[in-house]
């Protein structure tokens, strides 16, 4: 079956370390995004890409690094200089970037990074 | 930053009952409106996808109405059961905004036997 997958799925690091979390997805989209939830928060969007070897920040960027070398996959790296970052991260695909065809967004199962 | 408002925070029905959701943003600008369901320990999944002012969509016992010219959108839910129960997001893409989602912190919905 298609889909996203998430890895890992719990993630602990030491605070000052760069971690890397991988999104890998078998349904042939164009678009992908990379989301953060915080509890009593909706949804950010910090980074996604329309094409391979293209990307642009989406609201919360600062401390997030990505690259889109493969249609597949679209890695997402927390830095050292990301003030807060344990939380919930979300990778999503979609078919295309434009909704006018009314596609919605297909979801990895998420990642739970926590720093100590 | 859009804001998109969703309401209730949560919800507490009885099986059997009908329920209903608001999402509540800037009417100007607007592109499309998504809903998605997210349950417990699962990936979020697209309910319905809505672009036109006045859009009905309907998916079993779940339906959904768009006012884009007074800002909002309702999720039904009619006749309620447990496996409904689950977190229903809503989430805009506004014109020039780079086709990209913006999420509401959506409604959490228990339904309880």
């Amino acid at each position: 079956d298609g889909g996203i997958t998430q890895s890992p799925k719990y993630l602990f690091r030491k605070e000052g370390q760069n971690v890397t979390l991988s999104c890998e997805q078998n349904l042939n989209h164009d678009a992908m995004y990379w989301y953060r939830q915080d509890p009593g928060q909706g949804l950010r969007l910090i980074y996604y890409s329309q094409i391979v070897n293209d990307f642009q920040k989406g609201d919360i960027a600062e401390g997030y690094s990505v690259s889109r070398e493969k249609k597949e996959s679209f890695p997402l790296t927390v830095t050292s200089a990301q003030k807060n970052p344990t939380a919930f991260y979300l990778c999503a695909s979609s078919i295309t970037l434009f909704v006018e065809r009314g596609y919605g967004y297909t979801f990895g199962s998420g990642t739970r990074l926590t720093v100590v | 930053i859009l804001n998109v408002e969703q309401s209730p925070q949560s919800l507490h029905v009885q099986e059997g009952d009908s329920t209903n959701f608001t999402c509540s943003f800037p009417s100007s600008n607007f592109y499309a409106l998504h809903w998605y369901r997210w349950e417990t320990a699962k990936s979020p999944e697209a309910l319905f996808v809505m672009t036109l002012n006045g859009d009905e969509k309907k998916k079993g016992r779940i339906s959904a109405t768009l006012n884009t010219k007074e800002g909002y959108s309702y999720l039904y839910i009619k006749g309620s059961q447990p496996e409904d129960s689950a977190t229903y997001l809503c989430a805009l893409i506004l014109t020039g905004g780079g086709n990209k989602l913006t999420f509401g912190t959506g409604t959490q919905l228990k339904v309880e036997l």
